[in-house]
């Protein structure tokens, strides 16, 4: 199932750097969401869209920024990364609006680490 | 404040043995609450969701208000059943995730 797709999944980058990750989703889904997952803390949520023109800020949304370019694509961008940004990151998407307690769908996951 | 807690990181049992995986939340409203499963080398995906009521690949989990609790339960363990399982609070539409719990099922 390669309904959402995460690139790059892996990315090594140094302190200070621009980065982005990308999410592609073929599942028509309004709904887009960007997580992080440490070891021991479970998934945290960076931003969430509900449609292209809707952007949220989740829990954990400083030093992070996304982009909504169209409702399949969902990018999240860390403008000068640090090394307390090394993690996983999860993108997600979810049939709505109608049904919001539809399951989320995941990607494979972006391993990221910040030297 | 909302949370949800998995306080095993790890529990291992032997093949055919019951599995309880314990969840607690803490949530003022009326809680809906799910648990997501990540097998080895695939993506995490639902399990269940209790206001469905379902059983999914024999495992079931009942609400208990009274407990604030949503442990998920199966009663004889299957080497497949190996995974991460974590257990989700939906508040105003957003998750909020419990740490995971490694299960690891013994031959």
């Amino acid at each position: 199932d390669a309904d959402v797709t995460q690139t790059p999944r892996n990315r090594i980058t140094k302190t200070g750097k621009r980065i982005m990750l990308e999410c592609s989703q073929t599942k028509g889904h309004d709904r887009m969401y960007w997580y992080r997952q440490d070891p021991g803390l479970g998934l945290r949520l960076i931003y969430y869209s509900f449609d292209v023109k809707d952007i949220n800020k989740g829990e954990i949304s400083d030093g992070y920024s996304v982009s909504r370019q169209a409702q399949a694509k969902f990018s999240l961008s860390l403008e000068s990364a640090i090394p307390n940004q090394t993690a996983l990151y999860f993108c997600a998407t979810q049939l709505g609006p109608g049904d919001l307690n539809s399951p989320l769908h995941f990607g494979n996951g972006t391993r990221l680490t910040v030297t | 404040a909302q949370r949800v807690t998995q306080p095993e990181k790890l529990l291992s049992v032997f093949k055919g043995a019951p599995v309880e995986l314990k969840c607690n939340y803490s949530y003022s409203g009326s809680p809906e609450l799910f648990w997501y499963v990540q097998y080895s080398r695939q993506r995490l995906q639902l399990l269940l969701r209790h206001i469905s009521r379902e059983s999914i690949k024999g495992f079931t989990a009942d609400l208990n208000k009274g407990e604030t609790s949503f442990h998920l339960k199966k009663p004889f363990a299957q080497e497949e059943d190996s995974a991460m399982y974590y257990c989700a609070l939906d508040s105003n539409y957003q998750l909020i995730w419990g740490a995971g719990t490694k299960l690891i099922i013994k031959p």
